[in-house]
Order: structure tokens, then sequence, then C-alpha cells
């Protein structure tokens, strides 16, 4: 079955980077588009970014957009968020996604927090 | 961007009753090339993540119990609960898929029991 880890979250200053990975494993990753989406504690679902099958297309959210980076290693069955000049308000679950064969979110990861705090 | 708004924000149901969710997207999700709505619900149990409920606005993801249906079309969509059970307490929220990037969320719906 499909399984989506992911791994990286923690407690970190802002300004600071993160990265985030996710382990996936019970399907062809190669084949397959992957996001990540993000949830702030309590609130709701937020879309962060997206990366075709191969890595050849790839699009950020504008509150991420030049701070994020979304990338994947086929080799590895695994995907990447690398999170540079973090800020108070990106705190939240960062989750994985698989894409299905259009663009909503078929299976879901466990997520990992992450919180930026001084 | 396509705005995503849901009603109620919250319910109570009674266990057996029906319950009944509000999607509505501020422009058509309906592409008339093939009559497809490309409109998705997702249902978050406490501490767990989301998980696909339908796509297609009515298309029930495999293992989905059938006391679950989605309806609608063009701005307007509704997840219907038929009987509520207790393991169906969550939010849940409606995703267009239409016009992407990006992709966005209803603000979720609050289901509890009465």
């Amino acid at each position: 079955q499909v399984q989506l880890v992911e791994s990286g979250g923690g407690v970190v200053q802002p300004g600071r980077s993160l990265r985030l990975s996710c382990a996936a494993s019970g399907f062809t990753f190669s084949r397959y588009g992957m996001y990540w989406v993000r949830q702030t504690p309590g609130k709701g679902l937020d879309w962060v970014a997206v990366i075709s099958y191969d890595g050849s297309k790839i699009y950020y959210a504008d509150s991420v957009k030049g701070r994020f980076t979304i990338s994947r290693d086929n080799s590895k069955n695994t995907l990447y968020l690398q999170m540079n000049s973090l800020r108070v308000e990106d705190t939240a679950v960062y989750y994985c996604a698989k894409r299905a064969g259009y663009d909503f979110f078929h299976y879901w990861g466990q997520g990992t927090l992450v919180t930026v705090s001084s | 961007d396509i705005v995503m708004t849901q009603s109620p924000d919250s319910l109570a149901v009674s266990l057996g009753e029906r319950a009944t969710i509000n999607c509505k997207s501020s422009q058509s999700v309906l592409d008339r090339s093939n009559n497809n709505n490309y409109l998705a619900w997702y249902q978050q149990r406490p501490g767990q993540p989301p998980k696909l409920l339908i796509s297609w606005a009515s298309t029930r993801e495999s293992g989905v119990p059938d006391r679950f249906s989605g309806s609608g079309s063009g701005t307007d969509f509704t997840l219907t609960i038929s009987s509520l059970q207790a393991e169906d307490v969550a939010v849940y929220y409606c995703q267009q898929y239409y016009s992407i990037p990006p992709y966005t969320f209803g603000q979720g719906t609050k289901l509890e029991i009465k």
C-alpha cells in the first residue's frame, strides 16, 4: 500500500533553514507528481509546492516563492522541501501528498511539524 | 485564483441523521468539453492527515462507505453523509483542481455529534 513518511521537522529560529524529506513506498514513485501541503495548527490546508514526476515542472504558492525549493530523487524514492529564510508564519504541519492521475491529493503522509520561533 | 467557500463552518448532527456540507467556488470548475467538475472532498479526522473521499465532485474513492455522496456542478457542490456514524466526526474540506496553480481548499467544515 502507499506509504509516505515525512521527516526533518523541528524548532528553528526565524531566518534559518530546514530541509524536509518524504520517503515514498508502495507505488512507482517516478511516475507521479508530488506535493507539499501545510496546515497551521488548528487551521485549514494550504498548498505549498508541486513537482512533476520527472522534476521538469515545479510551481510554488506565492507565500513561499523564492524561499522554498521542492525537489525529488527518483532513485531514492524521496521528495524534499528546502525551506530557507523561515518566518514565524511558516509554522505548520507539513504534509507530502501523492498526485492522482489528475491534480487532486490522492494519498497523504502523517506530516511533520515545523515550528519557527525565536 | 479560485476561492472556495464552505458552509457552515461547523455542524452538529445526531447519530443516524443526515449531514450536509456545502462548497461554493468563485468561478465555475466545470469543464464543458468533458462535462467534468474538477472538485474533490477530503475528510480529516482528529490527529490524522486528510483522506481523499470524493473526486470529480461525485466519484467515491475505493473503500469509502456509500453513505458519503457528492453532488453539484459549476460553482455549487454538496457533500452528504446519509446516516451519520461516530467515526464520521472530522473536518471536511473541498478542493478545486480546475485552475491550478494555486490548488485551493475551502476553509473546512467541522462535523460533530449532537
